[in-house]
């Protein structure tokens, strides 16, 4: 099993509804993120949280929301998506000073 | 602001040459660095890193970076480039005033011709 596993790996999904994308992880890790990739912009951080009482805004947070549900549980929600939300969103998580690791990432694709 | 230059965002190279992915970071401090490897449909995997110590850091996949403070660079390269090298490469810093953040580059697509 992958160290850090998120759900769907794909989706499309209308203007207007609700969607969540959800992260799992056996790493035993306290930090876990959010990104969001689009070619040419690198990744950008939307959230990210230090334990299940900590949840931080990153660089784009607007328009998203995230739950920490447990430790190995970081889930990402768009109360209404958007076109312009149609991305490669990546979870992952890190010990500290080493690293992420990385998700295979959930492709969003917004009609 | 913390910052990571990667430049160019495409690089061809024949199988068997040089690579060289270019990163230059800002930092008033020497910060923490990585190189990142993404293959199509997958996630991002650590190539190697630098914290502190010998500036020349050995990776995965006979990878190589150097940094050097002086030119506030941290290059990526490889002696002979293989048809599996074919990715996006990604550099990033860590943040040295929320040590729990980690700034991207807008990364490098090699691609490698036979």
């Amino acid at each position: 099993d992958a160290d850090v596993t998120q759900t769907p790996r794909n989706r499309i999904t209308k203007t207007g509804k609700r969607i969540m994308l959800e992260c799992s992880q056996t790493k035993g890790h306290d930090r876990m993120y959010w990104y969001r990739q689009d070619p040419g912009l690198g990744l950008r951080l939307i959230y990210y949280s230090f334990d299940v009482k900590d949840i931080n805004k990153g660089e784009i947070s607007d328009g998203y929301s995230v739950s920490r549900q447990a430790q190995a549980k970081f889930s990402l929600s768009l109360e209404s998506a958007i076109p312009n939300q149609t991305a490669l969103y990546f979870c992952a998580t890190s010990s500290g000073n080493y690293g992420y690791t990385f998700g295979s990432g959930t492709r969003l694709t917004v009609v | 602001a913390q910052s990571v230059t990667q430049l160019g965002s495409h690089v061809s190279v024949s199988e068997g040459a040089l690579v060289l992915l270019r990163c230059n970071y800002s930092s008033s401090v020497p910060p923490y660095l990585f190189w990142y490897v993404q293959y199509p449909n997958q996630g991002l995997q650590l190539l190697l890193k630098y914290t502190t110590g010998a500036t020349l850091v050995k990776g995965i996949n006979g990878f190589e970076a150097e940094f050097k403070k002086s030119e506030t660079s941290f290059h990526l390269t490889k002696p002979s480039a293989h048809m599996s090298d074919a990715a996006e490469y990604f550099c990033a810093v860590r943040g040295i005033y929320n040590f729990n953040k980690f700034y991207f580059g807008s990364g490098t697509k090699l691609n490698v011709k036979p």
